[in-house]
């Protein structure tokens, strides 16, 4: 079975705090994403990879990093956490080239900043 | 750009009731449409999908017509049952894209009562 890990589903930060949120999937995949999901907005692309060491904005990168030393491992960095970012974030991967839009998703990590 | 509209919720019908959730789209070129449906603690999974004009997608009872003319991808299924309750997102992936990036509506909750 296909399977993408988030590495904390629950997390409580403090603001200012520096967050990283660790995201590994086991099917050889080469693109992977970060989401953050909100109440009324869907889900919004903050980065995404599709190489090793490659990275893209997408539509929120704002406030956010991410990191892709290794193809199945892409991490999402909150340099500096604040209330705003308290939210669900999903990481997702998928083939390429393969079936376009078949995104396998992990659990989601549930991050709250005080 | 790019992007989905989808009816807003929440939608709470009784078992065995029909469900619509519309869904209508925006996209350059000929994109792949899908429907994702996250249940209650869990991440996104793929419900169905249809990558070309009149294909229709279905899957566990749930179906979708590509509707070109009418920019629609409106998901149906005939008889509701309580095990469906959960948030459904529409979607595309740009055609020609290789990358696979996905845009999602904002979401509908469902929620079926015995």
């Amino acid at each position: 079975d296909v399977k993408v890990t988030q590495s904390s589903r629950y997390l409580v930060k403090r603001t200012g705090e520096k967050v990283f949120l660790e995201c590994v999937q086991d099917m050889d995949h080469e693109n992977m994403f970060w989401y953050r999901q909100d109440p009324g907005l869907g889900l919004r692309l903050i980065y995404f990879s599709y190489d090793v060491k490659m990275k893209e904005k997408g539509d929120i990168p704002e406030g956010y990093s991410v990191s892709r030393e290794k193809k199945e491992r892409f991490s999402l960095i909150l340099e500096s956490a604040s209330t705003n970012q308290t939210s669900m974030y999903l990481c997702a991967s998928s083939l390429r080239p393969g079936r376009a839009g078949e995104l396998f998703f992990g659990e989601g990590s549930r991050l709250t900043v005080l | 750009g790019n992007s989905v509209t989808q009816m807003e919720g929440p939608v709470t019908l009784s078992e065995e009731a029909f469900l619509t959730i519309n869904c209508t789209y925006t996209a350059t070129g000929y994109p792949s449409l899908f429907w994702y449906v996250q249940y209650p603690g869990e991440g996104l999974q793929l419900l169905l999908k249809a990558t070309k004009a009149d294909d229709k997608g279905s899957n566990k009872g749930f179906e979708a017509t590509y509707r070109k003319e009418t920019t629609s991808f409106h998901l149906e299924k005939g008889s509701v049952q309580v095990s469906d309750s959960a948030v459904y997102f529409c979607a595309l992936s740009q055609g020609g894209s290789t990358l696979g990036r996905l845009y999602f509506g904002r979401g509908t909750q469902l929620t079926v009562w015995p």
